[in-house]
């Protein structure tokens, strides 16, 4: 079966500091791994995938994310952090390419402090 | 890029009526669409999978007789939460395919009163 972890609640950060948000993954075979952002009362927006090639994978925004085979993991980042990041976060994974649904992490709240 | 619309973007009932929400693929046909659910600050629940020209399938403890599912074009699914309840409310999202990437609508606040 597959499954994310999102080990964080709520991540708290200063405006103008990097950040990262933690996501690790559980599949069997290759997966194809997204980080979406989502605003209150709103859909989600999509801020990058990896689906094969280079580790890093830059996507809207800033944000750009690592992801690691060994350790299974895929943690978003953004060099210099900004209080309009401020938002909901969630990783999600799919291992099928086809009409599989994407199975999500629970969510990180990402509070950017002024 | 493609697209998928949701309508409406919020609704509010009586309790005992019905509501429909519509979900499009605006650029691609969907032969699969997702029907998710979000309590607040939770995560995404799969509540079904709605299949083109066949019936739905539908996670575990969900009701199916309660959340009807039609998929009868390859560009539009819609959800009926029938007989709505208070505890019907909440965030409704759709979800396409177009491999790999996943589109998800704008999401439907449904608020049972």
């Amino acid at each position: 079966a597959q499954s994310v972890a999102q080990p964080e609640d709520q991540v708290n950060v200063a405006e103008g500091n990097p950040l990262t948000v933690k996501c690790t993954y559980s599949v069997s075979g290759n997966p194809y791994l997204f980080w979406y952002v989502q605003y209150p009362n709103r859909g989600l927006q999509f801020l990058l995938k990896y689906i094969t090639g280079d580790n890093l994978v830059k996507g809207s925004y800033g944000f750009e994310a690592e992801f690691n085979k060994s350790q299974t993991s895929f943690h978003l980042k953004k060099p210099s952090a900004l209080v309009s990041d401020s938002a909901l976060y969630f990783c999600a994974v799919s291992f099928i390419s086809g009409n599989t649904p994407l199975v999500f992490g629970k969510g990180t709240r990402l509070s950017v402090i002024a | 890029g493609a697209v998928v619309s949701q309508h409406p973007s919020r609704v509010i009932c009586k309790s005992g009526t019905s509501v429909k929400i519509e979900c499009r693929s605006l650029d691609f046909q969907a032969t699969t669409m997702f029907w998710y659910r979000q309590f607040p600050k939770q995560s995404l629940m799969l509540m079904a999978t709605s299949n083109e020209g066949s019936k739905a399938t539908y996670e575990q403890g969900v009701e199916k007789d309660k959340f009807l599912i039609n998929h009868a074009s390859l560009t539009l699914s819609t959800l009926t939460v029938t007989s709505a309840h208070p505890e019907d409310s909440s965030f409704y999202i759709c979800s396409a395919r177009f491999a790999p990437e996943a589109f998800f609508g704008q999401g439907t606040r449904l608020t049972v009163v």
